[in-house]
């Protein structure tokens, strides 16, 4: 079983401030790293596709960076507001696993006012 | 927008019962996937399926099966229930060709085995 792991586990901050999660998976054979936000009762919802070293997205206020040489990936959000409250997961594919994604254990954010 | 619908929000069945967990897509995929999350674990792959009756299974296929017969959709089996299976279930599927597709999930069924 690959690992795929998530830091910090949890994340309390303040309305306005801004904040940044890591994702570590295996180096070796990659071909895709996803993020995706779950909010509370809610289903989990894709937020970026990253596939080559280097890359970085971006989606309003929340954007990912990508090294696949030393395996980690970052999430950043700049100007935290309630509603990014949720569960940020992340995960992994290997090259020549046909769609399968191994996940984290996911950082859980809490944003007040 | 992608469709996943999983058949109930929330059962509770007994331990011994064989429990059967439903979910169609309405986006002609041909990746689907069952998932479940327990606190701590995070999401693990129980079975996913590539095509109409092909299937292969996850992480953790132990005390499952599958059943894919129709494209939209995939279900998951449990055999003969036991409480450790008492559990967040997710169903996902996504588009078959690219490497780079995201996955799209249900609601989850939280199931209960008493």
């Amino acid at each position: 079983i690959l690992n795929v792991e998530q830091s910090p586990q949890s994340l309390h901050v303040q309305e306005g401030d801004s904040t940044n999660f890591t994702c570590s998976f295996p180096s070796s054979n990659f071909y895709a790293l996803h993020w995706y936000r779950w909010e509370t009762a809610k289903s989990p919802e894709a937020l970026f596709v990253m596939t080559l070293n280097g890359d970085e997205k971006k989606k309003g206020r929340i954007s990912a960076t990508l090294n696949t040489k030393e395996g980690y990936s970052y999430l950043y959000i700049k100007g935290s507001q309630p509603e990014d409250s949720a569960t940020y997961l992340c995960a992994f594919r290997r090259a020549g696993t046909a769609s399968k994604l191994t996940f984290g254990t996911g950082t859980r954010l809490q944003v007040t006012l | 927008d992608v469709k996943v619908t999983q058949s109930s929000r929330y059962l509770v069945k007994r331990t011994g019962e064989k429990v059967f967990l439903e979910c169609v897509q309405d986006m002609d995929h041909e990746n689907m996937f069952w998932y479940r999350q327990d606190p701590g674990l995070g999401l693990r792959l129980i079975y996913f399926s590539y095509d109409v009756k092909m299937k292969e299974k996850g992480d953790i296929p132990e005390g499952y099966s599958v059943s894919r017969e129709k494209k939209e959709r995939f279900s998951l089996i449990l055999e003969s229930a036991s409480t450790n299976q008492t559990s967040m279930y997710l169903c996902a599927s996504s588009p078959g060709q690219g490497g780079s597709q995201p996955q799209h999930f249900g609601d989850g069924t939280r199931l209960s085995i008493l």
